[in-house]
């Protein structure tokens, strides 16, 4: 079974700049999850979508943070514009459903650099 | 508001030593999971633990939670590079990972 797919591994950009991260989750998990980790902490959920609807964003930065899986499977990070503070991994996960939510399974992340 | 605290935050010692890291809560878990993220990597679940007092074992890792479902220990057994990286055991109620204990086990 494959497993949560996530691209660029690593982006480099200048602030005021723009970049998306895309997820393709594991096949059927309908909980999609979006997370950030700074160096040298734990991840913080940014976005949770249950299918194509969005369940939890209250941490996301909707000034310059926006999200979507416009057909319930795969979906799209962006931040636009940049800044210096948003250096971080980004780690996409899936479970199955809401009820799974404590057993996620992670992708290997994009690790962003803002210049 | 729960408190999520780890301990220890960082830990460094010889392959083949043996380590327990604490997870600690103000309230309840009604199940309490371990993930492990190697460097570069995402997080990877270990372990499920639901009735207070059960003990799981896997392989060289042992986890016990609590009797009163408020806390939780991880203990590796002759420790080897491979079990180096970050360990967690978020509160999903809430979706709070905290930092963790970062592990760095020495060839």
């Amino acid at each position: 079974e494959a497993g949560v797919a996530q691209s660029p591994r690593y982006k480099i950009i200048e602030k005021r700049q723009s970049v998306a991260f895309w997820c393709n989750p594991i096949s059927g998990h309908a909980t999609l999850y979006w997370y950030q980790q700074i160096l040298g902490q734990g991840p913080k959920l940014l976005i949770q979508f249950q299918n194509n609807g969005v369940v939890d964003d209250s941490q996301l930065p909707k000034d310059r943070f926006s999200a979507e899986r416009l057909k319930g499977v795969d979906s799209t990070l962006k931040i636009q514009p940049a800044k210096l503070e948003d250096s971080a991994v980004y780690l996409c996960a899936s479970s199955l459903g809401l009820a799974d939510s404590y057993e996620q399974y992670f992708g290997p992340g994009t690790r962003l650099t803002v210049t | 508001t729960q408190l999520l605290e780890q301990s220890p935050q960082f830990l460094s010692i010889q392959e083949g030593e043996n380590l327990t890291v604490y997870c600690n809560s103000s309230s309840v878990f009604s199940s309490l999971q371990w993930y492990r993220q190697e460097p570069g990597e995402g997080p990877v679940l270990l372990v499920t633990v639901v009735t207070g007092g059960e003990v799981k074992k896997l392989k060289r890792l042992t986890f016990q939670f609590g009797d009163a479902r408020k806390d939780s220990s991880l203990h590796i057994t002759a420790a080897q590079p491979g079990d180096t990286g970050l360990y967690l055991c978020p509160d999903f109620n809430k979706f709070y990972f905290g930092s963790g204990t970062k592990l760095n086990v020495k060839p």
